[in-house]
């Protein structure tokens, strides 16, 4: 089975940085996703990694550590239309229908 | 990016009744979706798997005869919710795509409220 742990809850001031936190336990991994999702709506993608390391995409980077199951997403730059809900999925092995398990996501407030 | 529609976007029913809710890939096609179930401040939970042309497989604890799925094109699945009680109500949103290296892109959910 798959656990992911995230925090409920961060607050940040607009202008700031911040950091989200993932953890994993997986029977299988083949790639962790973040989506941001706004009350009411849909996920929306934000990042992909599958090998360990940074990936950055303008204000966003996503880090990943398969060894530790750890991940991390980073927002530079916070604007108050980043308050959201930031949720970390992974997903299992191709073997097991490319299925995301997600996190219970991290409710970000961005203050002024 | 691929977009995913789905439809209604909400839906109001009595308790009994049942209620068809549409998924669509518009520009690509997708042999595998997925249907998500999403309470209130609590994350996506995975219901089902669609598969294009066979039966889906469902997770631990969903009823396949409660929650009936079928993918019957490329561009196209229903999820059905069968004699829907109050506990049903819930955002409902399916997603297509991930195979390979690909995310997963998301339908604009639909919003089930049981009376």
């Amino acid at each position: 089975g798959q656990n992911i742990d995230q925090p409920t809850e961060m607050t940040a001031t607009e202008g700031a940085i911040v950091q989200i936190n993932c953890t994993y336990q997986t029977s299988g991994f083949n790639g962790l996703f973040w989506y941001q999702q706004h009350a009411g709506e849909a996920p929306t993608f934000l990042s992909y990694n599958v090998l360990d390391g940074l990936e950055e995409k303008g204000r966003f980077s996503s880090f990943l550590s398969r060894s530790k199951g750890y991940s991390y997403l980073l927002l530079k730059e916070l604007q108050m239309k980043d308050s959201a809900s930031y949720l970390c999925a992974v997903r299992g092995p191709t073997g097991g229908g490319n299925k995301l398990t997600f996190g219970t996501g991290t409710q970000l407030k961005v203050e002024l | 990016g691929a977009v995913v529609s789905q439809h209604p976007s909400r839906v109001i029913c009595k308790s009994g009744t049942s209620v068809k809710i549409e998924c669509r890939s518009l520009d690509f096609q997708a042999t595998t979706m997925f249907w998500y179930r999403q309470f209130p401040k609590q994350s996506l939970m995975l219901m089902a798997t669609s598969n294009e042309g066979s039966k889906a497989t469902y997770e631990q604890g969903v009823e396949k005869d409660k929650f009936l799925i079928n993918h019957a094109s490329l561009t196209l699945s229903t999820l059905t919710v069968t004699s829907a009680h109050p506990e049903d109500s819930s955002f409902y949103i399916c997603s297509a795509g991930g195979t390979g290296s690909g995310e997963q892109y998301f339908g604009p959910g639909t919003r089930l409220t049981v009376t």
